[in-house]
């Protein structure tokens, strides 16, 4: 397809599983972007790859979750021993560049509940 | 508080009225991006603003930058359902990340 495209749509998981969340940018994009959203607020910045580089991990909420972007297209995130914290939608988007001159397209999010 | 605010944080309206929705920057706004979004789906891009004094336009929405106020409005013409939804600003920030506010629920009536 032509949008970023995410999967699952919908995961849910028992506190302290670990998950895996997909991402799949635009064709040609090079960055990508991991956002968190909760439920009523608008989405938080996880991090940042310019290709296969993380340059930004700032935003990751703990040593429990990690991001890779091995061949600089498709990205995965990664939350470990998972907690009823980490339950929100998590949101991918890319953009041609990184310089702030381009639009972020986002894709339609992976909704995870930890029960 | 949050880095950016928006106003109101919900609204309803009668179908073909106008209505405005604000954004707030408590930092200097070095670009500014409104994405509209529906429940259960992603952001939808609607515009980026990157000058002081910037105007922009698409079908019924308009968008305007005050750089100097740290402030962007996006006002929509004779509103549609269409248009209902999340309407959320984001603002660039160093590195190329965005910030967000939390939101405006728009809700139109027909």
């Amino acid at each position: 397809g032509a949008g970023v495209s995410q999967s699952p749509r919908y995961k849910v998981a028992k506190r302290g599983q670990d998950v895996a969340l997909r991402c799949d940018p635009i064709s040609g994009h090079v960055s990508l972007f991991w956002y968190q959203q909760a439920l009523g607020q608008g989405p938080e910045f996880l991090t940042y790859f310019q290709n296969e580089a993380q340059l930004d991990k700032s935003g990751l909420p703990s040593d429990r979750f990690f991001a890779e972007r091995p061949e600089g297209s498709v990205s995965t995130l990664k939350i470990q021993r998972t907690q009823q914290e980490d339950s929100a939608v998590y949101l991918c988007a890319s953009s041609l560049v990184g310089n702030g001159n381009q639009p972020q397209h986002f894709g339609d999010g992976t909704r995870l509940s930890i029960l | 508080s949050q880095e950016l605010e928006q106003s109101p944080q919900s609204l309803i309206v009668q179908e073909g009225k106008n209505l405005t929705i604000n954004c707030t920057s408590s930092k200097t706004l070095y670009g500014l991006y409104w994405y509209k979004q529906k429940y259960g789906e992603g952001l939808i891009f609607l515009m980026m603003l990157q000058k002081g004094g910037e105007e922009k336009s698409h079908e019924k929405i308009t968008a305007k930058l005050d750089e100097k106020k740290q402030q962007s409005s996006l006002h929509i013409t004779a509103s549609q359902p269409s248009h209902a939804g999340i309407y959320l600003c984001g603002a660039g920030r160093y590195g190329n990340k965005l910030v967000f506010g939390a939101g405006t629920i728009l809700r139109v009536k027909s």
